[in-house]
């Protein structure tokens, strides 16, 4: 079974602190995913990565940024929280072997910023 | 721009009856669609897939239709259980790039 582990299930930050969140996938996946999720909005792609070192925008990456250093860690870094990033984020990886190959999540982040 | 909709915000449904959930998307170029269930405070799992090159896959109690041509498909739960009081999202995929489109999910409630 693929896991993928987030560091951290619950945070509380201040407004203003850099906060970093950390996800580990055990499958060697190629691809990497942070999504925040937001009641009544879904879940909003932040950045994605397809290979080590490379990264790519998703929807909504203001105020964040994404480190992917090594092939089964993916970083999101908030360079200044402030509360509009409270939410609940999601890690989540998948293969480039399979073609049709599912996202798996772990288990998510809930940030709150005060 | 919302590419994949979910109109149902909720659905409230009777153990032992079937739960149909719905999904539209605008994006002709998705060729793989799948859905997702969420319990609260943990990650989405995983529950079914479609490739566009088929119209409907079954497995156990969920079966997805994808209907092409109306841009839609569904999920049909039978029968629909307590443990299956979720949220579910509905996601796709273009054809081109690794890239997850998702709804903005369904919360399903089976009552006892």
């Amino acid at each position: 079974d693929v896991k993928v582990t987030q560091s951290s299930r619950y945070l509380v930050k201040r407004t203003g602190e850099k906060v970093f969140l950390e996800c580990v996938q055990d499958m060697d996946h190629e691809n990497m995913f942070w999504y925040r999720q937001d009641p009544g909005l879904g879940l909003r792609l932040i950045y994605f990565s397809y290979d080590v070192k490379m990264k790519e925008k998703g929807d909504i990456p203001e105020g964040y940024s994404v480190s992917r250093e090594k092939k089964e860690r993916f970083s999101l870094i908030l360079e200044s929280a402030s509360t509009n990033q409270t939410s609940m984020y999601l890690c989540a990886s998948t293969g480039s072997g399979s073609y049709n190959s599912p996202l798996h999540f772990g288990n998510g982040t809930r940030l709150t910023v005060t | 721009d919302q590419q994949v909709k979910q109109n149902s915000p909720s659905l409230s449904v009777q153990e032992g009856r079937i739960s149909i959930l719905n999904c539209d998307y605008t994006n002709s170029m998705f060729d793989y669609f799948l859905w997702y269930k969420k319990y609260p405070a943990e990650g989405p799992t995983f529950l079914i897939s479609i490739s566009s090159i088929k119209d409907k896959n079954e497995d156990g109690r969920f079966t997805v239709f994808l209907n092409k041509s109306a841009k839609h498909l569904s999920l049909h739960i039978v029968p629909s259980q307590p443990g299956d009081s979720a949220v579910y999202f509905c996601a796709a995929r273009r054809n081109t790039g690794n890239q997850f489109y998702f709804g903005t999910g369904t919360s399903l409630t089976v009552i006892p």
